[in-house]
């Protein structure tokens, strides 16, 4: 089936630093999702992205939607300590004509104080 | 506001044991999803029930089966637990538009001795 990689897929940084991570697929989407999930708990959504192209930020996060659709791009400014967590990578699609979201393998992000 | 909530929170079992893990939500969903999460291999689709009613296989459903029990609960049960389902589940529900995010639960993290 589909598959989202993600990378790097670990991140050891320190506080203030920026940062830089990304999601590819070997296949077109038309959604790009981007979750966190902090220790302990479920993923939840930061940014969502429905067009090629798009640009879009949600406070110090930015996302961008590749113009060829098969990757999607998330960076973090001035990282704190509340931005550790695992952040993933999600898109949907179309298997054996059902509708599944898919999930890349997830970047786990350190932040040294 | 509870969104998606599951229970048990924790739970350990012996190999052949079984048990039903518990999901509901409160936001009038009609999609709803359980997933497994291990370690490197991001979150994997074990079921899915795209409406009140139905149930699919996802990509890792052996040893699993479900049942949306009407339209805001939707259960996970292991009838012979194995090693191999030691995991972390989330549960999670959406509307029914392609596109739309999922909201998870906060996971009930099961240990098969």
């Amino acid at each position: 089936g589909q598959q989202l990689n993600q990378s790097p897929q670990s991140m050891f940084i320190q506080e203030g630093e920026d940062v830089s991570m990304n999601c590819t697929s070997s296949s077109i989407f038309n959604t790009w999702l981007w979750y966190k999930q902090d220790p302990g708990e479920g993923p939840v959504l930061l940014i969502a992205l429905y067009k090629a192209g798009e640009l879009t930020s949600n406070g110090r996060l930015t996302a961008q939607f590749g113009i060829t659709r098969k990757d999607s791009f998330l960076n973090i400014s001035a990282s704190i300590p509340s931005d550790v967590g695992i952040y993933f990578c999600a898109g949907p699609t179309i298997i054996q004509g059902a509708q599944k979201l898919v999930f890349g393998q997830g970047t786990r992000l350190t932040i040294n104080p | 506001n509870a969104g998606v909530t599951q229970t048990p929170k924790f739970q350990v079992l012996k190999t052949g044991q079984s048990m039903t893990l518990q999901c509901a939500q409160d936001m009038n969903h009609n999609s709803m999803y359980w997933y497994r999460q291990d370690p490197g291999m991001g979150l994997r689709l074990i079921y899915y029930s795209a409406s009140e009613g139905t149930t699919d296989k996802g990509e890792v459903p052996n040893g699993y089966n479900v049942s949306r029990l009407n339209k805001r609960e939707f259960s996970l049960r292991l009838e012979s637990a194995a090693p191999s389902q030691t995991s972390v589940y989330f549960c999670a529900s959406k509307w029914g538009k392609y596109n739309s995010p999922l909201h998870f639960g906060n996971g009930t993290r099961l240990t098969v001795t």
